[in-house]
This record gives structure tokens, C-alpha cells and sequence, in this order.
């Protein structure tokens, strides 16, 4: 089945840009959605079909997906973007969903 | 507002069956795939299956296909996650979450609480 790689964790100082990636074979052919979870909480969906925001999703957030490599970017981190950051897409081939590894953001 | 709520925490013992549920409300049940999404302690999201309400269309991860069952009731707005036997390996937090459109390609767009399954001796 189809397999999304995630680093485990990223830190990155406050006001600072924390990119998030998300490695797949040839995952531009393919839809790719974030979701940021803290702890004890639902999973929250912040970016959908590679680049676009729900609302009430502040535009700190945004996505992009080329080659094997989709990336979550946030910038001007905030404390309150502290959370684990899972990737997930559609595989046609095994008409199943799969998750990343998920990454956890921290604050330096 | 769209919501979903799903029943409370069980604790069951090896071999026992249990059926959760997810009731939702203030959207067109039939009319978005529904799915579930497990969560063992301190792991990641792991996709188990959705299911098309309108004609009960239904998609599994391979590697729980057999092991759990997923329905839907039309009449209630209400999906379920069901085991014939389960297994302390079972023991998770399992999220229900309707997707954004009418296709599997799309987005988890909202999300229940979770239900907390804790199977022991």
C-alpha cells in the first residue's frame, strides 16, 4: 500500500517559519490534506486538496505538493501552533486512505 | 453547525462484541461519505474505512478489513464501528469524521470527540 513519510518532529523559534513535509512516490499525482491535532484533542483539518484553507484557518497556514515531497507550511509561528501535523491522501490504487507518520512542531 | 457525537467510553474484555456510534446532525446524511479513524496510545492516525450512506458504498483498510464492520443508519443520522471479537490490541481512541464532498479523494472536514475502546482482562 501506499506509504507517507513524515520527520518526527520540527522545532522552530516563534515568529519563525516552520515547514512541515510529507514524502510520497510521485505524491503530485495525488490530493494531499493536513491536519494539526494537540494534545487530548480531535484531530483539526487545516489544509485541504494540497493548498486550500477551511475557514477559520488563519493564512499562516498554507500547502503545496510537487514531485515526491508535499509540504504544511506555517509561518509566524505562534505557541499555540504547538501540535502533531499528519499529511493524508487518497490512494486509487488500493482505494484506500492512508496517514503520514505524523510530525510534532515545538516551540525552541 | 454540523456536529457529530459519538457514544461514550467502553471497557470490554477479550472476545466480547461492541458497536460505537457516531450521531450526526444538521447536514445531509446521506449525502457524504462518512469514516473512521483510529488512534492507539502515543501512535498516529491510522484510516480504517468510510462508508457512503445513501447506497451503504463502503471502503476498508485492508489490513482491518474482516476485523471491524462499518454501517450507517439512513433514519437516524447515525454511523457505527462494530467488532465481532475483540482484541487487547483493539484498545484506542476512535474518531468518526465526515469527509468534505461526495468523493473518498476528499478531505476529513469535521470530526466527532472520539471514543475511547479499552479492551482488558
Amino acid at each position: 500500500s501506499y506509504v507517507l513519510t513524515q520527520s518526527p518532529s520540527v522545532s522552530v523559534a516563534p515568529g519563525q517559519t516552520a515547514r512541515i513535509t510529507c514524502g510520497g512516490d510521485n505524491i503530485a499525482m495525488k490530493t494531499v490534506h493536513w491536519y494539526q491535532q494537540k494534545p487530548g484533542q480531535a484531530p483539526v483539518l487545516v489544509v485541504y486538496d494540497d493548498r486550500n484553507r477551511p475557514s477559520g484557518i488563519p493564512d499562516r497556514f498554507s500547502g503545496s505538493n510537487s514531485g515526491n515531497t508535499a509540504t504544511l507550511t506555517i509561518s509566524r509561528v505562534e505557541a499555540g501552533d504547538e501540535a502533531d501535523y499528519y499529511c493524508q491522501v487518497w490512494d486509487s490504487t488500493s482505494d484506500q486512505g492512508v496517514f503520514g507518520t505524523g510530525t510534532m512542531v515545538s516551540l525552541l | 453547525e454540523v456536529q457529530l457525537v459519538q457514544s461514550g467510553a467502553e471497557v470490554r474484555e477479550p472476545g466480547e462484541s461492541l458497536k460505537i456510534s457516531c450521531k450526526t446532525s444538521r447536514y445531509s446524511f446521506n449525502s457524504y461519505w462518512i469514516g473512521w479513524v483510529r488512534q492507539k496510545p502515543g501512535k498516529g492516525l491510522e484510516w480504517m474505512g468510510i462508508i457512503y450512506p445513501d447506497d451503504s458504498d463502503t471502503r476498508y483498510s485492508p489490513s482491518l478489513q474482516g476485523q471491524v464492520t462499518i454501517s450507517a443508519d439512513k433514519s437516524i443520522s447515525t454511523a457505527y464501528l462494530q467488532w465481532g471479537s475483540l482484541q487487547a490490541s483493539d484498545t484506542a481512541m476512535y474518531y468518526c469524521a465526515r469527509l468534505r464532498g461526495s468523493y473518498p479523494v476528499s478531505a476529513f472536514e469535521i470530526w466527532g470527540q472520539g471514543t475511547m475502546v479499552t479492551v482488558s482482562s
